[in-house]
């Protein structure tokens, strides 16, 4: 089946504890992406890649970081997360001609305490 | 940059009842359009999207939308809806050719009355 999996699907950490959230996709796209969710704020991308080694900043980086070693897999990390860090998640990826539209992962819900 | 507004952050409707979610976008550029629906605590499904061609586009579960370049406008419409449409619906603009991603709005709750 086709599909961005996304890990975990929930996590509740400290302030200041490095974190990584997993995601990967078996449909050889070359584009992945990465958005949080906020109440009232819709979805906001965090961070992008267009292929193998390539990333850019979305609207909302500061924080985050993230590595495209392979194609399928584009990990976010949090070096020190803090608590305006608590959201829900979505990875995202789709092929380069993006007007097929992208296959969104089922989310990643993060608590900082 | 692109920028998508959604005008209702809440719509109530009844059950069998037609309903309209409106998005408006702006862009200097031509843009690819999408609705994505988000069931509760589900992640986001594609529903339509416009590329070119027809501005009528017909989706999955009976939505249809309709793109009006001049009134930069991408609406979303459903002739009778079921309380099973209960959901987060988001309208998402991407450039033709670019290179970011989608931008949102802010979303669209939409709320089936019995």
């Amino acid at each position: 089946e086709a599909q961005v999996t996304q890990n975990p699907r929930y996590l509740i950490t400290v302030t200041g504890k490095k974190l990584t959230v997993t995601c990967s996709q078996n449909m050889n796209h070359e584009y992945m992406s990465w958005y949080r969710q906020d109440p009232g704020l819709g979805l906001r991308q965090i961070y992008y890649s267009m292929n193998v080694e390539v990333t850019d900043k979305g609207d909302v980086p500061e924080g985050y970081k993230v590595s495209r070693k392979e194609k399928r897999n584009f990990p976010l990390i949090l070096e020190s997360p803090s608590p305006n860090q608590t959201s829900l998640y979505f990875c995202a990826s789709s092929f380069s001609g993006r007007g097929r539209g992208y296959t969104f992962g089922s989310g990643t819900r993060l608590t900082v305490v | 940059a692109q920028s998508v507004t959604q005008l209702d952050s809440q719509v109530p409707v009844f059950e069998e009842a037609p309903v309209e979610l409106r998005c408006n976008y702006s862009s200097s550029v031509s843009v690819y359009l999408f609705w994505y629906v988000q069931y509760p605590n589900q992640g986001l499904q594609l529903l339509l999207k416009y590329l070119s061609g027809s501005t009528l586009v017909k989706g999955i579960n009976g939505f249809e939308a309709e793109f009006n370049k001049s009134q930069t406008s991408f609406h979303l419409r459903k002739p009778s809806v079921h309380i099973s449409d209960t959901a987060e619906y988001f309208c998402a603009v991407t450039r033709r050719g670019g290179a970011d991603g989608l931008t949102f709005g802010k979303g669209t709750h939409l709320i089936i009355q019995p």
